[in-house]
């Protein structure tokens, strides 16, 4: 079964800290994987996409990491602000035609 | 229009009601997806068209749910005789290619069934 699980559920951090957090999918056939953020009240909107043969990707003070052959992904947020505070999503594409796989999220709160 | 718009933010029904939805895509993209997404959990697809065709409609319960892309109208979703499980806030994408193509996602619309 296609499945993408995202640690920790929710995390908060002072404003300033750097954090990191991880995505496992059990997914074929894989085509790419992105990671979006969803302010609250808002839709999802892309950070960074993610290709089998690409190891790190940099958006800003984003940074994302795919190990296909774990399958296993990370988002490192550097130097946190609080208008980071939103959920992060991780969604699986798939090759073909199949819909996404997305993640439950993570709950990320910056406090000053 | 550069971003996708959806109709109404909120939408509160009693059980029973009828429920219609609407989205309009990016301007030039031909593949429009809706998603519900039940209490901030994840995302659970619904239905995805191509222009005016239905690409996939593996995710839509097979009663009371219904979808249309008509030629210079918004999307839209409707759900007949509405339960109390289908509170959720209904999301619409448009992309220019299925697939790996990047989605946009619009703001969403919030259904509340009381």
């Amino acid at each position: 079964k296609n499945q993408v699980e995202q640690s920790p559920q929710s995390l908060i951090i002072l404003e300033g800290k750097n954090c990191t957090l991880q995505c496992n999918y059990t997914v074929s056939p894989f085509s790419n994987l992105r990671w979006y953020k969803q302010d609250t009240g808002r839709g999802p909107v892309s950070l960074t996409i993610m290709t089998f043969s690409e190891n790190t990707k940099s958006n800003g003070r984003y940074t994302a990491t795919l190990d296909a052959d774990t399958k296993q992904s990370s988002l490192h947020i550097t130097a946190s602000q609080l208008s980071d505070s939103a959920s992060y999503i991780c969604v699986v594409f798939l090759s073909g035609n199949t819909p996404l796989v997305f993640g439950k999220g993570t709950r990320l709160s910056v406090i000053a | 229009g550069e971003e996708v718009a959806q109709t109404p933010k909120h939408l509160v029904r009693g059980e029973g009601q009828k429920a219609k939805l609407y989205c309009a895509p990016i301007k030039g993209h031909s593949y429009v997806f809706w998603y519900q997404q039940v209490l901030k959990n994840e995302f659970k697809f619904l239905i995805s068209f191509q222009n005016e065709n239905v690409f996939d409609e593996t995710g839509m319960p097979k009663e009371r749910f219904s979808a249309k892309c008509l030629p210079n109208s918004p999307c839209s979703l409707e759900i007949q005789a509405t339960k109390l499980e289908d509170s959720a806030v209904y999301f619409c994408a448009s992309s220019q290619s299925q697939g790996g193509g990047e989605q946009y996602f619009g703001p969403g619309t919030r259904l509340t069934v009381t």
